[in-house]
């Protein structure tokens, strides 16, 4: 198992630019999320999805859109990129609620 | 306005001997507390939990002390290693709407010096 795989590692985007960052995972599970951690702070949930084509806002939605048309993949879009999204992102999944948590190895975005 | 704090970012702490990483948090509708452990430019890995429920749950070198009351847990690592050194975060959920939520604190830092 590979488990939560995240692509790609690192990237510079300019600002207004727009790109996916890519996540998959290969545990069948059903609930998918997106965090966002900057510096000296905790992770903080963007967005999550309980399913195929069920997703919903997290604490910092804003900026970012999500879909899920399978299991495994769940890809969070940036439209117009702004510095204030620099942070490293990760993509965890989970068999359920109340679960832990698989997280993939992050994203570290730079918006310049 | 945070609700879970980890108010000590850094710990330093001899090889062999305990190290004790603490958590507070403000919302007593969370019923089921978690820690992650953190290595530079890897994803958090999960380390234990403990539900709402329990007062302490152990796994080998690791427990955690959960207090209600005061709204405080803890996490004991004996003998510390240092291969424990890493970022430690503390994460809390809770049931109802917010259940998908993990609430992260900042993190405490561990060094367990050889």
């Amino acid at each position: 198992n590979a488990g939560v795989t995240q692509t790609p590692k690192f990237r510079i985007l300019k600002i207004g630019q727009s790109m996916t960052l890519q996540c998959a995972q290969d545990m069948n599970h059903n609930y998918m999320y997106w965090y966002r951690q900057d510096p000296g702070m905790g992770l903080k949930l963007i967005y999550y999805s309980v399913g195929a084509g069920i997703t919903d806002k997290g604490e910092v939605p804003n900026g970012y859109n999500v879909s899920r048309s399978t299991t495994e993949d769940f890809p969070l879009r940036l439209e117009l990129a702004a510095p204030s999204q620099t942070s490293v992102y990760f993509c965890a999944s989970s068999y359920g609620t109340g679960n832990e948590q698989f997280f993939g190895p992050g994203t570290r975005l730079t918006v310049l | 306005d945070q609700q879970v704090k980890q108010n000590s970012p850094s710990l330093s702490v001899q090889e062999g001997r305990i190290s004790i990483l603490n958590c507070d948090y403000t919302n007593s509708m969370f019923d089921y507390f978690l820690w992650y452990k953190k290595y530079p430019a890897e994803g958090p890995t999960f380390l234990i939990s403990i539900s709402s429920i329990k007062d302490k749950n152990e796994d080998g070198r690791f427990t955690v002390f959960l207090n209600k009351s005061a709204k405080h847990l803890s996490l004991h690592i004996v003998p510390s290693q240092p291969g424990d050194s890493a970022v430690y975060f503390c994460a809390a959920i809770g049931p109802g709407a917010g259940s998908y939520q993990l609430t992260f604190g900042k993190g405490t830092k561990l060094s367990v010096i050889p």
